[in-house]
């Protein structure tokens, strides 16, 4: 069964700053993607990014990007230029291929706070 | 985010109370998801809808009912609940299969569940 795994369970950071939150994961499978959700006090969960296992580029998405070792099944989110609306819990998440249907599988999550 | 939306947003029952929710997507998706949040748990997936067929029953208690009318419709049923069903209940949809982008969970607010 697939588990992923968040080691830290709370992480700072100052306003302006680079935070980056690890996530790594256990599969068999070749074919699978990887998300990082956020979930601010509201309680919406909210894609942050997404990356395809057989991509080898990293995917960006504005402040936020990804280092993505498939070797090593790590995951990690980087936050550039940290804003005080980054605090959330943050989670990853994994999503086997086609043949291992739509189940996502979540980490436990990393509670980020930023500091003004 | 207006794409999923869930109600109602808190529910109070007691124990012997029957109540539902309800959950809506906008987004033109086959796929629809009952998620169970806990305090200090990882999400846990529920039920898993596809093209209107329950397709996964991760062995939630029978007291929990799901049920999916159409596409864009899901309900989750409740029925003489315990105190440690408490929790937040979210609602997600993708498109089934397919890439990244289409089969991405798209989340609802969820529904602050506290049974008494």
């Amino acid at each position: 069964a697939q588990t992923v795994t968040q080691s830290q369970p709370e992480m700072s950071v100052q306003e302006a700053e680079t935070v980056t939150l690890s996530c790594t994961y256990d599969t068999s499978e070749s074919d699978y993607y990887l998300f990082w959700y956020k979930q601010p006090p509201s309680r919406q969960m909210i894609l942050v990014i997404r990356q395809e296992a057989y991509k080898q580029q990293n995917a960006t998405e504005n402040r936020f990007s990804v280092n993505f070792q498939k070797a090593a099944k790590s995951f990690s989110l980087k936050i550039s230029d940290s804003q005080l609306g980054d605090a959330a819990m943050y989670f990853c998440a994994y999503r086997g291929g086609e043949t291992s249907g739509s189940r996502l599988t979540f980490g436990e999550g990393t509670q980020l706070t930023v500091n003004p | 985010e207006t794409g999923v939306t869930q109600t109602p947003r808190h529910l109070v029952m007691g124990m012997t109370n029957k109540k539902s929710l309800k959950c809506e997507q906008h987004l033109g998706h086959n796929a629809m998801y009952w998620y169970k949040q806990s305090a200090k748990k990882p999400l846990e997936l529920m039920f898993v809808y596809s093209l209107e067929e329950r397709v996964e029953n991760n062995s939630v208690p029978s007291r929990f009912s799901p049920e999916c009318p159409n596409s864009s419709h899901l309900f989750l049923h409740l029925h003489t609940l315990q105190p440690e069903d408490s929790a937040l209940y979210l609602c997600a949809s993708s498109q089934k299969g397919g890439q990244l982008l289409t089969n991405t969970q798209y989340f609802g607010p969820g529904t602050r569940l506290t049974v008494l």
